[in-house]
């Protein structure tokens, strides 16, 4: 079966501190993987995405992700997050075969809480 | 990237009655998708409404619960029929764009059913 987990359902840090939103997911085919973003009340952005390529990618807020195939898994990484971080973060997978389509499979979501 | 817009942006309403959401798209888009994401939980895929054909539900999801239409490349609406309390949720709407091979998300809806 092909699905997504996201380990932790709440990540409470303090400010300046690093940290690490967990993602793994299940599958026999290959896969896109998705980092999505959502602030209180908001819409859903896209923070970074693996399609090929280098395993770590990078998003202009300085979160970081790595592609791992061996142990199926893409977490989130910040070395110093900020109270403007605060946010609902959901791990998404679009998996590559012709009867999926474009549709995504999302986590559970993670809620980040940074504190001063 | 495409710019999406939804309308209600909320709405409260009564159980029984229906309601149907808009979403509107600033560029030709052929493949669009309706997502649920009940109370404190992640995303669910209502359906894909791609345009030229009719919507495909997922599991657990029927047109006659929630009829889509999709009239042009630009647009479509979501109808939440018949609401119970169970059908509070945002319901967003989000395009598949081939060239960025990402989908990109509106703003969603609000709906509380009392």
């Amino acid at each position: 079966a092909q699905s997504v987990t996201q380990l932790d359902s709440q990540v409470p840090v303090f400010e300046e501190a690093p940290v690490e939103l967990r993602c793994n997911y299940s599958s026999s085919v290959s896969v896109y993987l998705f980092w999505y973003v959502q602030y209180p009340n908001q819409g859903l952005q896209l923070l970074l995405k693996y399609l090929s390529g280098s395993t770590l990618v990078e998003s202009i807020n300085g979160f970081e992700a790595e592609f791992n195939k061996s142990q199926t898994s893409f977490h989130l990484r910040k070395p110093s997050v900020h109270i403007s971080d605060t946010a609902e973060y959901f791990c998404a997978v679009r998996f590559r075969k012709e009867t999926s389509g474009s549709r995504l499979t999302f986590g559970e979501g993670t809620q980040l809480t940074v504190n001063p | 990237s495409a710019v999406i817009s939804q309308k209600p942006s909320r709405d409260i309403c009564q159980r029984g009655t229906s309601l149907t959401i808009q979403c509107q798209v600033d560029s030709q888009v052929t493949m669009m998708f309706w997502y649920r994401q009940q109370p404190g939980q992640s995303l669910t895929l209502i359906a894909t409404a791609n345009q030229g054909s009719e919507a495909t539900y997922e599991s657990g999801f029927v047109i006659d619960k929630f009829p889509i239409s999709r009239p042009n490349l630009t647009f479509s609406t979501l109808t939440v029929s018949n609401m119970s309390p169970e059908d509070s949720s945002i319901y967003l709407c989000s395009v598949g764009l081939l060239l960025y091979n990402e989908q990109f998300f509106g703003p969603g809806t609000r709906l509380t059913v009392l």
